[in-house]
């Protein structure tokens, strides 16, 4: 079985202040991890993605997240928050052996001005 | 990126009734779309697993009978809340494993494509 903890209801952040949003996994065998970003009454945007190679993974709207195999986690940083960048985060885990994902319960990150 | 389109955005409807909603790969293939289930500030649920030419794949605890699930062609899935109740109002979100562009069968490198959701609200 595959899993994925957020522990984090709610992050608040300044503006211009760096922010981190945690996640850890647990799966079986190597995992596939994603961060997606959704806004309110949308779908959901893909931010990152790590699937193999260097353990930090840039992404969309200079989002980066850092994959730690020896702590199972993903979190997901941004070196100076936006108030744009307000909105619901979720980190996701696929086995490399499934199709399924599985999400995080989600971080609402809320950035002040 | 690939991109995945729902239809409706959000509908209204009377306890009793059914609705359909329909989820589209636009500028590729998908065999397989899965439909979530979304409640208010809550993580998305995955339904079932929608898969062209077989029977979709129900998670446990949905009931197959009340979101029957018809995978038309390599483009679209439709998901039909029948006899829908106030308990079924929420957001569904479809999306699609793909690459855009590409007609193959999804590796597993490939990402989903989340549709923009469908919110249903039953009265």
């Amino acid at each position: 079985a595959q899993s994925v903890a957020q522990p984090e209801d709610q992050v608040n952040v300044a503006e211009g202040n760096p922010l981190t949003v945690k996640c850890t996994y647990s799966v079986s065998g190597n995992p596939y991890l994603f961060w997606y970003v959704q806004y309110p009454n949308r779908g959901l945007q893909f931010l990152l993605k790590y699937i193999t190679g260097d353990n930090l993974v840039k992404g969309s709207y200079g989002f980066e997240a850092e994959f730690n195999k020896s702590q199972t986690s993903f979190h997901l940083k941004k070196p100076s928050a936006l108030v744009s960048d307000s909105a619901l985060y979720f980190c996701a885990v696929r086995d490399r052996g499934y199709s399924t994902l599985t999400f995080g319960k989600g971080t609402m990150l809320l950035v002040s001005p | 990126g690939a991109v995945v389109s729902q239809h409706p955005s959000w509908v209204i409807c009377k306890s009793g009734t059914s609705v359909k909603i329909e989820c589209r790969s636009l500028d590729f293939q998908a065999t397989t779309m899965f439909w979530y289930r979304q409640f208010p500030k809550q993580s998305l649920m995955l339904m079932a697993t929608s898969n062209e030419g077989s029977k979709a794949t129900y998670e446990q605890g949905v009931e197959k009978d009340k979101f029957l699930i018809n995978h038309a062609s390599l483009t679209l899935s439709t998901l039909t809340v029948t006899s829908a109740h106030p308990e079924d109002s929420s957001f569904y979100i479809c999306s699609a494993p793909g690459l855009a562009g590409s007609t193959r069968t999804p590796t597993s490198y490939n990402e989903q494509f989340f549709g923009p959701g469908t919110r249903l609200t039953v009265l």
